[in-house]
């Protein structure tokens, strides 16, 4: 079955930090893979998305490239502010439905 | 500008009591579904809807019924609550596509207790 593993949180950065954070899939075929991300007391809001091999999403100074060969999906971010302080959540998505298989997330602390 | 609305916002419930968390979009989407959301797990995938009158299971649907009588409402029902409920529940639309890939559109979640 489809699975995503992403590095456990929380992590701790101070402003103007990079932010990394890893995804790794398991998936047949060719899904679409997502990053979400959660404020405090908010649902999830789509951040980016890429839909096939080698594709780069990007959307408020973050970036993911779709690489299928490492099936991997990582988050980075060149200078992290305290408004990125959230839980970030890598998913993929496939078949009929939309159905989206998370990742556990990732809590980020940004410090002033 | 709606998007998608769920109520109640919090819940507490006995165990073995009942209730039905709303879901309503307007955009007009197919596809709508429920996850749960608990510590260290992700969301995972309660029931979903590929319109009107069709719905499934998806990975955790034990204690959960749904129904989709209409393209806007897509409400989760607990028939008999345990504590192992307890959690934080999403609703999510999307637009259906050829390949199936379009992004979800979640609502503000339903903190459920179950006591």
């Amino acid at each position: 079955g489809n699975s995503v593993t992403q590095m456990e949180g929380p992590v701790t950065l101070s402003e103007e930090a990079f932010l990394t954070i890893n995804c790794t899939y398991t998936a047949t075929g060719y899904p679409s893979l997502f990053w979400y991300v959660q404020y405090p007391g908010e649902g999830l809001q789509l951040l980016l998305k890429a839909t096939k091999a080698d594709d780069k999403g990007s959307n408020k100074g973050f970036e993911a490239t779709y690489r299928k060969e490492t099936t991997s999906f990582h988050l980075e971010k060149g200078s992290v502010q305290v408004s990125d302080s959230a839980v970030y959540f890598c998913a993929l998505g496939k078949a009929a439905g939309n159905k989206l298989t998370f990742g556990g997330g990732t809590r980020v602390l940004v410090k002033p | 500008n709606a998007g998608v609305t769920q109520t109640p916002k919090f819940q507490v419930l006995k165990t073995g009591q009942s209730m039905t968390l709303q879901c309503a979009q307007d955009m007009n989407h197919e596809y709508m579904s429920w996850y749960r959301q608990d510590p260290g797990m992700g969301l995972r995938l309660i029931h979903y809807s590929v319109g009107a009158g069709i719905t499934d299971q998806g990975e955790v649907p034990n204690g959960y019924n749904v129904s989709r009588s209409t393209t806007e409402d897509f409400p989760l029902r607990l028939l008999s609550a345990a504590p192992s409920q307890t959690s934080v529940y999403f609703c999510a639309s999307s637009y259906s596509s050829p390949d199936y890939r379009t992004e979800a559109f979640f609502g503000q979640g339903t903190r459920l207790t179950v006591v």
